[in-house]
């Protein structure tokens, strides 16, 4: 079975500030994919990343950053200089490789960015 | 045009009545989700289909029915539902459900209350 565990139930950081949100995961499988996504308060959730199981390697986009390591499994999220635009619920998720499986969701971290 | 979208976005309706939301994906994709996301609860997702068929019915009372005309198209059908089914239920697409394709794109949701 899959878990996807976000300790971190909410964080608060003033405007430019550095965040990182953690990710945990859970599986058996030697095979499986990790995501992220970001929920604003419209609602929709925004795909950020997709990795998978055989790519360590790190991956920066703009103030986005991500951290795999598969000795600890985690995947943790880093936003660096923070702006009031990342306000929002960030999930990380677990699908296990193979056929058809489904995507398990960790309940969520929700980041306020104060001015 | 935006990806996913689904309508109506806000739906009230009384525990007699039957309504249907409505999901549409303009990424060419084959497979469509369904998944319910309640107030600090991890989202849950209800219903896969891949290619017009379904491929995951996760133990979902039968006052939801979904159906999928074309690859494009996923309705909710809704009836005598409860107070507690009050929630976002989230349309989803992904180019497929296995391998390497299955990133999943949402839509905005539908806000649904139950009086």
């Amino acid at each position: 079975a899959q878990k996807v565990t976000q300790a971190q139930t909410e964080i608060s950081v003033v405007e430019k500030e550095d965040v990182t949100l953690d990710c945990v995961y859970e599986t058996r499988d030697t095979t499986y994919y990790l995501f992220w996504y970001k929920q604003p308060p419209s609602g929709e959730l925004v795909f950020l990343i997709r990795r998978n199981s055989f790519d360590e390697q790190n991956e920066i986009s703009g103030r986005y950053s991500w951290n795999f390591q598969k000795s600890t499994s985690s995947f943790n999220f880093t936003i660096t200089a923070s702006q009031v635009v990342d306000s929002a619920v960030y999930f990380c998720a677990l699908r296990a490789g193979g056929g058809y499986q489904k995507v398990t969701f960790g309940t969520g971290t929700k980041l306020q960015v104060i001015p | 045009e935006t990806g996913v979208t689904q309508t109506p976005r806000h739906l009230v309706m009384g525990m007699t009545n039957k309504k249907s939301l409505k999901c549409e994906q303009h990424l060419g994709h084959n497979a469509m989700y369904w998944y319910k996301q309640s107030a600090k609860k991890p989202l849950e997702l209800m219903f896969v289909y891949s290619l017009e068929e379904r491929v995951e019915n996760n133990s979902v009372p039968s006052r939801f029915s979904p159906e999928c005309p074309n690859s494009s198209h996923l309705f909710l059908h809704l009836h005598t539902l409860q107070p507690e089914d009050s929630a976002l239920y989230l349309c989803a697409s992904s180019q497929d459900v296995a391998g390497g394709a299955d990133t999943q794109y949402f839509g905005p949701g539908t806000r649904l209350t139950v009086l």
